[in-house]
């Protein structure tokens, strides 16, 4: 079974502008969320999608939106760019039922903000 | 607040000896805890979990340690081996919440 895509792997952008992210969870996955790594706040939750509806969201501002599709692919959203975004956005993906609650990341995406 | 914390940054243990990762927390509304072990520009991989309601899991070289009391938990890796060399994070789920929450991560170092 395929690991969880994302793409693009990195990215480079300037102040202002805005950026999509985009995350396959592993087949048959409904859930995906989306962190932030950054080398000074760690990890970060940034929002959970399932069927389509958020159900859980993070301490981030609304610069950071996201959405998932009807085949369970999501994708994340950041506007107007700051410096401060610059980091490892990770994609996890987790089935649906089942006695575990593991998460299972993809790769990342690496994005740059100059 | 860090509601995970790992007060280890960095622990190096000599191959085949037992390396011990440790974690607190302070929120005991977590109800589910996760080992993920990181390389450099990869996604965390899923090493092993347990549930509040027990005090230890094992999988194979790998097993966790939980005490509700002291609201610590530990990850063993016996015997180490090289190819454990990585950054361990520790997790931890809130009740009925799928947003994990993670500790600063400690970089492990298996020397030969």
């Amino acid at each position: 079974k395929a690991g969880v895509t994302q793409t693009p792997r990195y990215l480079i952008k300037t102040r202002g502008q805005q950026v999509t992210l985009s995350c396959s969870p592993i087949s048959g996955h409904r859930s995906v969320s989306w962190y932030q790594q950054t080398p000074g706040q760690g990890l970060q939750f940034l929002f959970e999608y399932f069927s389509e509806t958020q159900r859980n969201k993070g301490n981030f501002p609304g610069r950071f939106s996201g959405r998932q599709f009807s085949n369970s692919r999501s994708e994340m959203n950041v506007s107007t760019l700051e410096l401060g975004d610059s980091a490892l956005y990770l994609c996890a993906s987790r089935p649906t039922g089942g006695a575990g609650n593991e998460q299972f990341f993809g790769p990342g995406t690496r994005l740059t903000v100059l | 607040d860090q509601q995970v914390k790992q007060n280890s940054p960095s622990l190096s243990v000599q191959e085949g000896r037992i390396s011990i990762l440790n974690c607190d927390y302070t929120n005991s509304m977590f109800d589910y805890f996760l080992w993920y072990k990181k390389y450099p520009a990869e996604g965390p991989t899923f090493l092993i979990s347990i549930s509040s309601i027990k005090d230890k899991n094992e999988d194979g070289r790998f097993t966790v340690f939980l005490n509700k009391s002291a609201k610590h938990l530990s990850l063993h890796i016996v015997p180490s081996q090289p190819g454990d060399s990585a950054v361990y994070f520790c997790a931890a789920l809130p009740q009925g919440a799928q947003k994990l929450v993670f500790g600063q991560g400690t970089r492990l170092t298996i020397n030969p």
